[in-house]
C-alpha cells in the first residue's frame, strides 16, 4: 500500500542549527513530493514540491529538500532554523501529479529553542 | 488574488448536536474542493471532494456529509456529532501543482 513515513514525531533543535526532518515514501511509481508547514491554529502552506529535474528543490524562508531516489526518500533540511520555524512539517506524495490525491504522512513537530 | 475563508473558526459543541461547516472560496470559478480532517497530533485524512456544484464524492466514512450549493461554497455537516468528530477541519481548494488550504476549524465535541 502507498504510503508516507515521517518517523520523527517530535524534533527539538536550537535557534541557528542546521536542520533535517526526515520523509521516506513506499511507492512503486516515480513520486510527486511535497512539504507543507501547518503553524498553530491554521491550514497548511506550502514550502516546496519535487515533480522533475533537479533533486534538490529549493523552497520558501530558505528550505530546501533533496529527493533521492534510490533511498525512497526526501528529507527536508535548513542551514539555520529561526524560533518562528516553530511549527508542524508534513510531507506528502501522490503518484498521478493530481494535489487532490495527496497522501500526506503524520507529521514532525519542530520545536525551536532560543 | 484567490482567497479561502473557513467558519466557525472554532466550536464547542455537545454529542449528539448537529454541526454545520463553512468554507467559501473567492476569486477562482469552478474550483476543485476538499475537506480534510486533522485528529489531534494526527496527519490529514480526505473526507470529501467536490469538483462541480452539487457533486460531492465521500472519500471516508466519518458520519459526516458535505454539499456544495453554489461553485464558491462548500459545507460539512451533521446531524449527530460523536466524541470521534473532534479535531481540526480544513478546508482546501487545488491547483495541479498544489493545494491552497483555510485557516481551519477547531471542533470540540464533549
Amino acid at each position: 500500500a502507498q504510503s508516507v513515513t515521517q518517523p520523527d514525531a517530535r524534533v527539538t533543535v536550537s535557534e541557528g542549527a542546521s536542520l533535517q526532518l526526515r520523509c521516506k515514501y513506499s511507492y512503486s511509481g516515480t513520486p510527486y513530493l511535497f512539504w507543507y508547514v501547518q503553524y498553530p491554529r491554521q491550514g497548511l502552506q506550502l514550502l516546496l514540491k519535487y515533480y522533475s529535474g533537479d533533486p534538490v528543490v529549493q523552497g520558501v524562508n530558505g528550505f530546501e529538500a533533496e529527493f533521492i531516489k534510490s533511498n525512497s526518500s526526501f528529507h527536508l533540511r535548513k542551514a539555520s532554523v529561526h524560533w518562528s520555524d516553530s511549527a508542524v512539517y508534513f510531507c506528502a506524495v501522490t503518484l498521478t501529479g493530481n494535489t487532490g490525491k495527496l497522501i500526506f504522512g503524520l507529521g514532525t513537530t519542530l520545536q525551536v529553542q532560543p | 488574488a484567490q482567497t479561502i475563508h473557513q467558519w466557525p473558526v472554532a466550536e464547542i459543541k455537545a454529542v449528539g448536536s448537529p454541526l454545520s461547516l463553512g468554507c467559501t472560496i473567492k476569486g477562482k470559478s469552478s474550483p476543485n474542493l476538499y475537506w480534510y480532517w486533522q485528529a489531534t497530533g494526527g496527519t490529514l485524512q480526505q473526507l470529501f471532494y467536490s469538483i462541480t456544484v452539487g457533486q460531492v464524492e465521500s472519500v471516508v466514512q466519518l458520519n459526516l456529509s458535505a454539499s456544495r450549493p453554489k461553485d464558491d461554497q462548500f459545507i460539512l455537516s451533521t446531524e449527530k456529532l460523536l466524541l470521534s468528530h473532534s479535531g481540526f477541519y480544513l478546508c482546501a481548494w487545488s491547483l495541479p501543482e498544489r493545494l491552497f488550504f483555510g485557516h481551519g476549524t477547531k471542533l470540540s465535541v464533549l
